[in-house]
């Protein structure tokens, strides 16, 4: 049973753009929420989190925003840069330090 | 500042040998460690995670074991491998209420 979900694979955006990765959960005892970047040969990078009292949290670049009625959490990148190419995960936790991820979407940013 | 440790970063081993790798974080104290698997084309699957010395967590069923000998090194084992062990490990660290930080991964390829 996958309890965080990823529906699209990879998603290609133009320099400048905005992207916008997605993620479903069905869990609702899930109330901390993360995004990781991650670059071939690497581990993943923490990118931003929020929790489940805020519906939206903003870092440069970088936004995340969450409906939990939905059980729905997206990640918005403006502009896109072609080093944000990478693979995003999403994941969840349900009041522990345990986390359960997505399956990853691939983001290409073209010029 | 707090660092990950994780090797090799890439092992190719026959079937039926013994697997040991390792990974210590260094700059911090009491972390909770995990050991990940990411196999081709899927998400991040949580394998183990420890607390504290000696306190072992098992997420799956499997072919594997880990171990915490110290407090800062962690430990994944593997007795006898089998050919569906292969894919990319990632250890990681976290502090209570903090993202999880990940090593760079290695890479097992089973023959």
């Amino acid at each position: 049973d996958q309890q965080v979900k990823q529906n699209s694979p990879s998603l290609s955006v133009q320099e400048g753009r905005i992207s916008i990765l997605n993620c479903d959960y069905t869990n609702s005892m899930f109330d901390y929420f993360l995004w990781y970047k991650k670059y071939p040969a690497e581990g993943p990078t923490f990118l931003i989190s929020i929790s489940s009292i805020k519906d939206k949290n903003e870092d440069g670049r970088f936004t995340v925003f969450l409906n939990k009625s939905a059980k729905h959490l997206s990640l918005h990148i403006v502009p896109s840069q072609p080093g944000d190419s990478a693979v995003y995960f999403c994941a969840a936790s349900a009041g522990t330090d345990k986390l359960i991820f997505g399956t990853g979407t691939r983001l290409q940013v073209f010029p | 500042s707090q660092t990950i440790h994780q090797w090799p970063a890439t092992l190719v081993q026959p079937v039926g040998s013994p697997l040991s790798l390792e990974c210590t974080v260094e700059g911090t104290s009491n972390p909770n460690l995990y050991w990940y698997r990411q196999a081709a084309g899927r998400g991040l699957q949580l394998l183990f995670y420890s607390v504290g010395i000696g306190q072992i967590s098992s997420e799956v069923p499997q072919n594997l074991s880990a171990s915490r000998p110290q407090d800062r090194q962690f430990i994944l084992s593997s007795k006898k491998l089998l050919l569906s062990d292969s894919g990319f490990y990632l250890c990681a660290w976290s502090v209570r209420n903090q993202p999880q930080h990940f090593g760079d991964g290695t890479r097992l390829s089973i023959l």
